[in-house]
């Protein structure tokens, strides 16, 4: 089982849809990261977060350490909103990112 | 936001050769930068952290007479891939960890290695 899971692995919404992004992780962290990743490979940060829930336009990232769950939710979905969304956790005391496998989405018009 | 560079964004070689890689940190000094390598339709993998001034860190599995990462400066990690081969071929990333803050990692935009 690896350490971070995402679902879905793969979703496709209609233009305007709201999408939510789930991740889940079996190890003690000091940050959850959202990262962003479009065809052609470079990856943005989108989010860095530790608890609560943080906003950025129309992204919101939430996370819950007990339950060890963030969710990434995309309100108002776009085309260009179409990339690979990866969420990655800084395992506790150290600066070592571990990757889910990402979330591939598609979002039509 | 902080902003990390690499260079360069493709390079295509012949097997045997070796090609070296650049990752910036453009307005922060790095004293960490790390590089990953993904495989198509993969998620990324650790290679190695980079710490200046010290010898880099490896994964397991990763061969370092391979993969040869100096961090020579606060601003500049390069990873040479030696005597490359055509499975060398994929993408590397690097991050560097902003030290004004806690675990912010910024990565650069990549680099698409192709050996033929």
């Amino acid at each position: 089982k690896n350490e971070v899971e995402q679902s879905p692995q793969n979703l496709t919404a209609q233009e305007g849809e709201f999408i939510t992004i789930n991740c889940s992780y079996s190890v003690g962290i000091s940050a959850l990261h959202w990262l962003q990743q479009h065809p052609g490979g470079g990856i943005v940060s989108l989010f860095m977060l530790s608890s609560g829930k943080k906003k950025h336009g129309r992204l919101i990232a939430t996370i819950n350490i007990q339950e060890k769950h963030s969710s990434l939710h995309i309100t108002a979905s776009h085309p260009r909103d179409s990339a690979v969304y990866i969420c990655a956790v800084s395992q506790y005391n150290t600066d070592k990112l571990i990757f889910g496998t990402g979330t591939r989405l598609q979002v039509f018009p | 936001g902080a902003v990390v560079s690499q260079h360069p964004s493709r390079v295509i070689c012949k097997s045997g050769t070796s090609v070296k890689i650049e990752c910036r940190s453009l307005d922060f000094q790095a004293t960490t930068m790390f590089w990953y390598r993904q495989f198509p339709k993969q998620s990324l993998m650790l290679m190695a952290t980079s710490n200046e001034g010290s010898k880099a860190t490896y994964e397991q599995g990763v061969e370092k007479d391979k993969f040869l990462i100096n961090h020579a400066s606060l601003t500049l990690s390069t990873l040479t891939v030696t005597s490359a081969h055509p499975e060398d071929s994929s993408f590397y990333i690097c991050s560097a960890r902003d030290p004004r803050g806690t675990y912010e990692q910024y990565f650069g935009p990549g680099t698409r290695l192709t050996v033929t």
